[in-house]
């Protein structure tokens, strides 16, 4: 069965520490992988994406995500965290299904405190 | 553009009752799926429609159910609630059949079941 893995489900960093946030995901057939994030008090919104190209994909506010294919991996890195990326963030993935259309599954998430 | 818009944003139901939560999606998108969101599960894929037609479904029961309208709107119904069914409830609208679609979503309707 398709599954996402997201390896932390707490972070606490300090301001202007480094992040990376894993995720791997259980799926053989074309993936699109997406970081969502939530932060207090907003509804999910997406962070960034991959399709195909370049496996070094950048998003909003300085995200960026590298997609290993030989890996199954998916992770999420910030150079310099600030106080306001405090959130969840959730790895996704789309498979599409049979029936036409497409499913999107959620790892469980991962909540980023950061300490100003 | 105005976002994805659900209402209730909350609701407080007794055991055995049944609720429908509603949702309006992003003028144009044609795609609304919806999930259930929980501290212990996280997101749980619900099911998906698209055109009217319900073309995903994840692993719920059968007292989980919904429908789209011909102007994309959505609702999910569940009946004989359960103790188990309090969460938050979120509608994603997306663009395009295709599944590299990103999701937008709602804010979400938080069910309480007592």
């Amino acid at each position: 069965a398709q599954s996402v893995s997201q390896h932390n489900h707490h972070v606490i960093l300090s301001e202007a520490a480094s992040l990376e946030l894993g995720c791997n995901y259980s799926y053989g057939g074309t993936v699109n992988l997406f970081w969502y994030v939530q932060y207090p008090g907003q509804h999910l919104q997406l962070l960034l994406k991959y399709f195909s190209g370049d496996p070094l994909v950048k998003g909003i506010k300085g995200f960026e995500a590298e997609f290993i294919k030989s890996k199954f991996s998916f992770n999420l890195r910030k150079p310099s965290v600030q106080w306001s990326d405090t959130a969840e963030y959730f790895c996704a993935v789309n498979v599409a299904l049979g029936t036409g259309g497409f499913k999107t599954i959620f790892g469980a998430g991962t909540r980023l405190f950061v300490k100003a | 553009k105005a976002g994805v818009t659900q209402t209730p944003r909350y609701l407080i139901k007794t055991r055995g009752q049944q609720v429908t939560l509603s949702c309006s999606p992003i003028s144009g998108h044609r795609s609304v799926s919806w999930y259930q969101q929980t501290p212990g599960q996280g997101l749980q894929f619900l099911f998906e429609y698209f055109s009217e037609t319900q073309r995903n479904k994840g692993n719920f029961p059968g007292r989980f159910s919904g429908r789209q309208f011909s102007n994309s709107r959505s609702e999910m119904n569940v009946s004989t609630l359960e103790l188990g069914d309090s969460a938050l409830y979120l509608c994603a609208s997306s663009a395009g059949q295709k599944y590299n679609s990103p999701l937008h979503f709602g804010n979400g309707t938080r069910l309480t079941v007592t």
